[in-house]
This record gives structure tokens, C-alpha cells and sequence, in this order.
């Protein structure tokens, strides 16, 4: 299995620029999460959706913040315009939840963002 | 004050040595615990998971749960620099929405 897949591992951009992180789940999962790293705040969850529908935004730190799920294999985390804070590590993740909920979380390797 | 506290270290301890990290939690309804590893640049991947009070063993690791207190355990006998990583706790009610403590940055010295 190729595990959570994302991309790009990296980005450098300038502020004010549009910035698209994108993740394609473990196939069969049918939840998806987006969470945010940083040393500050640690790691904390942005938005997560289940059978593709979105479950709950409340983590979403601002209207410049949007994410999509067109399908079961797709997501994309799009931040515009993007600021010098939303620096950080996002991952994705994706999981199985089914009945009693237990659902481990199958992270992926991260997209490093640095915005100047 | 956050859902998970977590002390984030860093903790350094020579090889050998029995390793204990810890969590506290406020919410009573959390009912599945777990403990993820993450290793520098990588993401997290899980190591231990427990649901409700109690302990449970995995060869080196074991996982302690005290709900009376919110206490959460990791134990970590015969430590290795291959344990060298970043140890999150994470707990659910249940629903979709796993809350992460800050981590604890783990070195063990050969």
C-alpha cells in the first residue's frame, strides 16, 4: 500500500500569494483529515471529512482557508492570501471509521509551508 | 486551557533507561486513548492505543490509562536511540475528531 500520499513537500512563497496542498488518501479510507503543526501550537486539527463531505471546519483558522474533497482519492487545502503565520507543517491524514470508532489515523509525510 | 496537556520536553535519557511520559486531559467523555510516534520530518504514526482505564503492554511499551485522574502513561522499558522521537498522546469521545497533546521530543543517549 502507498500509504497517504501528499504534495508538495515543500513550499517557499511570498505573502499574499495562493498556496494548494494537495492529498490523496489510503484507498478504502473513508474519512480524511487536515491537520496543522507548529512548535507553538502543536499539531491541530483544521477540518476533517467523512465519505467526502466535510464534518466539521470549526478548526479552520480563517476564511483564507478552504479545503475540497471532489472525491475518494482527492483532497485539496488551499490558504488565500497566505501569511507569514500560516507557516507550518500540514498533514493529511486518512482513516477507517467504522463501529466502535477506534480509527487509527494513517498519516502522510507532510508539506513543509514557509511563507516570507 | 487545552482538552490535552502534554509536557514537551525535550527528555534525554541514556540507553537502557525505563522512560515515562505522561499526559493530562480535561474532558471525562474522551474514551479511546492512543500514543503516536512521529520521527524528525516524518509524519505520526501509531504506537499504542487503549480504550477506557487500564494498561496494556506491547513488548517495550506500556500504555497506562487512569481516568479517575485523566491521566494518561507511556512507559518505555530498555530504551534504545531508535526510541529517539517525538511521543504525542491522542484521545477521541468516540466521533471523528482526535485531539493531540503538544508531543514530548525523546533522545536517548548511547
Amino acid at each position: 500500500d502507498a500509504g497517504v500520499i501528499q504534495s508538495p513537500r515543500h513550499e517557499v512563497t511570498e505573502m499574499g500569494q495562493e498556496v494548494t496542498l494537495r492529498c490523496k488518501p489510503i484507498s478504502g479510507h473513508n474519512s480524511l483529515f487536515w491537520y496543522r503543526q507548529t512548535m507553538m501550537r502543536g499539531l491541530e486539527l483544521l477540518i476533517y471529512f467523512n465519505n467526502n463531505v466535510p464534518i466539521d471546519d470549526s478548526g479552520m483558522p480563517e476564511d483564507r482557508f478552504s479545503a475540497k474533497m471532489p472525491n475518494a482519492s482527492f483532497s485539496t487545502l488551499k490558504i488565500q492570501p497566505s501569511e507569514p503565520r500560516d507557516s507550518a507543517v500540514y498533514f493529511c491524514a486518512s482513516s477507517y471509521r467504522d463501529s466502535p470508532n477506534t480509527g487509527e489515523l494513517f498519516f502522510g509525510e507532510g508539506s513543509r509551508l514557509t511563507v516570507l | 486551557q487545552k482538552e490535552v496537556e502534554q509536557d514537551p520536553g525535550p527528555l534525554s535519557v541514556p540507553e537502557g533507561a525505563i522512560v515515562s511520559l505522561n499526559c493530562t486531559y480535561s474532558n471525562s467523555a474522551f474514551q479511546y486513548f492512543m500514543w503516536y510516534r512521529q520521527y524528525s520530518r516524518k509524519g505520526p504514526e501509531l504506537l499504542m492505543y487503549t480504550y477506557s482505564s487500564g494498561n496494556k503492554e506491547d513488548g517495550r511499551f506500556t500504555a497506562q490509562v487512569d481516568k479517575s485522574s485523566k491521566y494518561i502513561s507511556l512507559f518505555i522499558r530498555d530504551s534504545q536511540p531508535s526510541d529517539s522521537a517525538t511521543y504525542l498522546c491522542a484521545t477521541h469521545t468516540g466521533g471523528f475528531k482526535t485531539i493531540f497533546g503538544a508531543g514530548t521530543r525523546l533522545f536517548v543517549k548511547a
